[in-house]
């Protein structure tokens, strides 16, 4: 099994630029996360999504942000436009959501994607 | 709303030696309980869970954890520490059925020689 797999790994780009993080989900996933981990506010969730659909958007932090899941294998989060504060390790997770019964859905993690904004 | 709290940011414990990381949660009702590590530069790699049963839980690794309800808390211990569990050590509740964690802030272990 491949993992999450995330890209690119590390990406340094100028205040007020565009930038674009992508995630590949385990397959045969149905939900997946994004985080954000800062030193400051530790690992925070941003969004997730459950069969494609955004379920809890409230940790995205402002309109700059937005985050979309058009199909099962690929999701992106978008920061437009970025700036210095945006600067961050951004992980996405995934899990498959088996809903009833007492389950409960261990996330994988993926590697994140280290971002900069100079 | 659910929290964590880890108390100690940073340990330092000798190779060999025991550890235990503290861990304590706010949830209404009983919550799902995960450790995770992270290594430099990696994600988060799941250690152990605890949902229901047994308190004491056997992990990865050799880690282990215990389920305290009285006392909100579920920290994780180790025997005999090796170099390599070096790493960031977080600790998470999630809601029964639920899809959401609530981290806490980690705790950074040093292995000394």
């Amino acid at each position: 099994d491949a993992g999450v797999i995330q890209s690119p790994r590390h990406e340094v780009t100028e205040m007020g630029q565009e930038v674009t993080l992508r995630c590949k989900p385990i397959s045969g996933h149905n939900s997946l996360f994004w985080y954000r981990q800062t030193m400051m506010r530790g690992l925070e969730l941003l969004i997730y999504f459950n069969n494609n659909v955004p379920i809890d958007d409230s940790g995205m932090p402002e309109d700059r942000f937005s985050a979309k899941m058009p199909n099962a294998s690929f999701s992106t989060l978008k920061i437009q436009p970025s700036e210095p504060r945006d600067s961050a390790v951004y992980f996405c997770a995934s899990s498959l959501d088996r809903r009833g019964g007492s389950s409960y859905n261990e996330q994988f993690f993926g590697p994140g994607t280290r971002l900069t904004v100079l | 709303a659910q929290s964590v709290t880890q108390p100690d940011i940073h340990i330092t414990v000798s190779e060999g030696a025991s550890l235990e990381l503290r861990c304590n949660y706010s949830y209404g009702a009983t919550p799902y309980l995960f450790w995770y590590v992270q290594s430099p530069g990696q994600g988060l790699q799941l250690l152990l869970k605890y949902f229901s049963g047994d308190t004491l839980v056997q992990g990865i690794k050799g880690f282990e954890a215990e389920f305290k309800r009285s006392q909100s808390s579920f920290n994780l211990r180790k025997p005999s520490v090796h170099w390599s569990d070096a790493a960031e050590y977080f600790c998470a509740v999630g809601a029964v059925g639920g899809n959401k964690l609530v981290f806490g802030a980690g705790t950074i272990l040093r292995v000394k020689s």
